[in-house]
């Protein structure tokens, strides 16, 4: 079963307005990942944040985790078109695998 | 050039074909991964492996079967496809120390008739 859910699973705006998108997650994580995908297109890493840290930045991009709350969201600001793409949360148990787990994704379009 | 390369980008083929899907990567990276994406359902691991050596089964291997002909070089096969293996596929690498990021390929969109 997918470990991360999203919330919403589709979200439009308009431009220059900030999106937030929620990300929750049902075991320990090591950390958890934002990714971007474009339509059709593969995956790009937005960001990591470690089970140790509650809040980080990177350009427009604020991601914040809860791990009491197992919850974690992406906060984008002064949105553009060119944001219009799939928002993929991902966890890493940690150990040796290095493996993410997937949630279903948000769907962010951002009206011009 | 794209450090994550996947071959064929579509591949349109027909119930009980075998097929094979190839990622190269030149990013050096000892850990690659096959994804499978359907629409609703994010993504899902299929195969990973860390070394030539390493292969290990995902959360949906039946079906499927890899290969690790080299460090760079990483393929899946469907040995007999059936339609709800239809699906966009992604090849993954990350490194075998450091980050935890994982980079993709551009992925490669199956159709099963």
């Amino acid at each position: 079963s997918q470990q991360g859910e999203e919330d919403p699973q589709a979200l439009s705006i308009q431009e220059g307005e900030n999106a937030t998108m929620n990300c929750s997650y049902k075991t320990s994580i090591n950390n958890l990942q934002w990714y971007r995908q474009n339509s059709g297109r593969g995956l790009v890493h937005l960001i990591l944040i470690r089970s140790n840290e509650r809040e980080k930045h990177s350009g427009r991009l604020r991601v914040t985790l809860d791990t009491s709350k197992k919850s974690s969201s992406l906060l984008i600001t002064a949105s553009r078109a060119a944001d219009t793409a799939s928002y993929f949360c991902a966890t890493d148990a940690g150990g040796a695998t290095n493996k993410l787990i997937f949630g279903t994704g948000t769907l962010l379009a951002v009206q011009p | 050039d794209a450090d994550v390369t996947q071959t064929p980008r579509n591949r349109i083929t027909k119930t009980g074909k075998r097929i094979m899907l190839e990622c190269s990567q030149t990013k050096g990276h000892d850990r690659m991964y096959w994804y499978r994406q359907d629409p609703g359902l994010g993504l899902r691991l299929i195969y990973y492996s860390f070394d030539v050596k390493d292969i290990n089964k995902g959360e949906i291997s039946d079906g499927y079967s890899v290969s690790r002909q080299a460090q760079a070089k990483f393929s899946l096969s469907l040995e007999s496809a059936i339609p709800n293996q239809t699906a966009l596929y992604f090849c993954a690498t990350s490194a075998f120390r450091g980050t935890d990021t994982q980079y993709f390929g551009p992925g490669t969109r199956l159709t099963v008739l």
